[in-house]
């Protein structure tokens, strides 16, 4: 069965960090694109970051302008594991984040697969 | 960036109603828009890819058509599994997601 599998989330003070990980099975990892998405309570899906199939200085990494410099992504694809590591965090990046695989090969296309996501809550 | 504009953001409807959802791009994504089905504490369910494909195992009331900045997700008979949450998606420059339209029950 095709799966992911997110931890790491948990409550953090302002300015804090988390890591996030994610576990893949079921599926070649190591050919796929990967994103983070996050959902706010009560709101709608916001896209984080993607990293292309390869791991380490080989892969390329994208982020969303109100992440960027603060978040890192990752994969380890040896480990069939992706990561989000969480710096500086904010209050208003308290959301339930998801990982979701690209849905072909190429990367730039849908998400087929979600994880079942992770609350993180920024708050003193 | 691209924006995506979803309209109507809540809709109430009945069982066997036809429903249809619209999602405008700010500009053009050719056809490489998604939509998504999410019920409360679920993750999100792929529909329909690139604007008009559907994914394997969702039923055929879905479609979806459009390109450019124009697209439609229709559910020809709504039924009660389909009360939820629906988002569309570009994916022609990075991703962006739509606010989200709310399908309740009339």
């Amino acid at each position: 069965e095709v799966q992911l599998l997110e931890s790491g989330g948990g409550l953090v003070q302002p300015g804090g960090s988390l890591r996030l990980s994610c576990a893949a099975s079921g599926f070649t990892f190591s050919s796929y694109a990967m994103s983070w998405v996050r959902q706010a309570p009560g709101k709608g899906l916001e896209w984080v970051s993607a990293i292309s199939h390869s791991s380490g200085s080989g892969g390329s990494t994208y982020y969303a302008g109100s992440v960027k410099g603060r978040f890192t992504i990752s994969r380890d694809n040896s480990k069939n594991t992706l990561y989000l590591q969480m710096n500086s965090l904010r209050p208003e990046d308290t959301a339930v984040y998801y990982c979701a695989k690209d849905r072909g090969t190429t990367m730039g296309d849908a998400f087929d697969i979600w994880g079942q996501g992770t609350m993180v809550t920024v708050s003193s | 960036d691209i924006q995506m504009t979803q309209s109507p953001y809540t809709l109430s409807a009945s069982i066997g109603d036809r429903v249809t959802i619209t999602c405008r791009a700010s500009q053009s994504i050719s056809s490489w828009l998604a939509w998504y089905q999410q019920k409360p504490g679920k993750a999100p369910k792929l529909l329909i890819y690139k604007a008009s494909s559907l994914e394997s195992g969702v039923p055929s009331r879905f479609s979806g058509s459009g390109s450019g900045t124009e697209f439609t997700l229709t559910i020809s008979s709504l039924q009660p599994d389909d009360f939820a949450s629906y988002y569309c998606q570009q994916y022609d420059s990075y991703w962006t997601f739509g606010q989200g339209t709310k399908v309740e029950i009339k």
